[in-house]
């Protein structure tokens, strides 16, 4: 059974540190891993998605590596903002119905 | 706004009272999916429906049944809920249902207590 793991749960920051954000998944024969904001009552926006053929995905100030062998992902954002402060999720697509396996999240928080 | 809409935003329902969660996308796209999301647990897939037919039922609890009657149009309808089952739930969708797996577009869920 695959089992996504996000250490630490919660993360606090000053503004304009460069970050980084670690997911590790157990089975590593996954289709994709995703990475998802979620703000405070809101849904998930997805920010990267990254195919298990490729090992990384970059997206104006974010960027997201996989090493699928060590089951291993990283979300890495530069300069970080306050704007930036959510909940980062992870997820990997195991199936051919383009199941989602989530971690818990890490919460980050960015301070003026 | 990403393209799915949910409704209502917030709900509060008796263990005996029956009612639906109404999820709309305005993408186009043809799968449609029902998570859980817990506090302190990790979002749980419910059920994946592709073009109006259900391809997973994740192991779901039968007071719980989905309804897909177009691509468009996703329900969960509620009965004899437990106050275990209070949560966000929320609605997804993609193209299709693809093995390489396709982006998932959520929209901003339905807060649930149950009491």
């Amino acid at each position: 059974k695959q089992e996504v793991t996000q250490i630490p749960a919660a993360l606090s920051v000053p503004e304009g540190e460069n970050l980084v954000l670690n997911c590790s998944f157990t089975d590593s024969a996954i289709y994709n891993l995703q990475w998802f904001r979620q703000d405070p009552g809101k849904g998930l926006t997805s920010l990267l998605l990254i195919q298990s053929s490729q090992r990384e995905q970059t997206s104006g100030r974010l960027n997201a590596s996989l090493d699928k062998s060590s089951g291993r992902s990283t979300l890495y954002i530069a300069a970080s903002q306050p704007g930036d402060s959510a909940t980062y999720l992870c997820a990997v697509s195991t199936g051919a119905n383009s199941k989602l396996t989530f971690g818990k999240g890490i919460t980050l928080s960015v301070r003026p | 706004e990403t393209g799915v809409t949910q409704t209502p935003r917030h709900l509060v329902m008796g263990m005996t009272n029956k009612k639906s969660l109404k999820c709309e996308q305005h993408l186009g796209h043809n799968a449609m999916y029902w998570y859980k999301q817990s506090a302190k647990k990790p979002l749980e897939l419910m059920f994946v429906y592709n073009f109006k037919e259900q391809t997973e039922n994740n192991s779901v609890p039968s007071r719980f049944s989905p309804e897909c009657p177009n691509s468009s149009h996703l329900f969960l309808h509620l009965h004899t809920l437990q106050p275990e089952d209070s949560a966000l739930y929320l609605c997804a969708s993609s193209q299709a249902l693809h093995p390489d797996g396709e982006t998932q577009y959520f929209g901003p869920g339905t807060r649930l207590l149950v009491l």
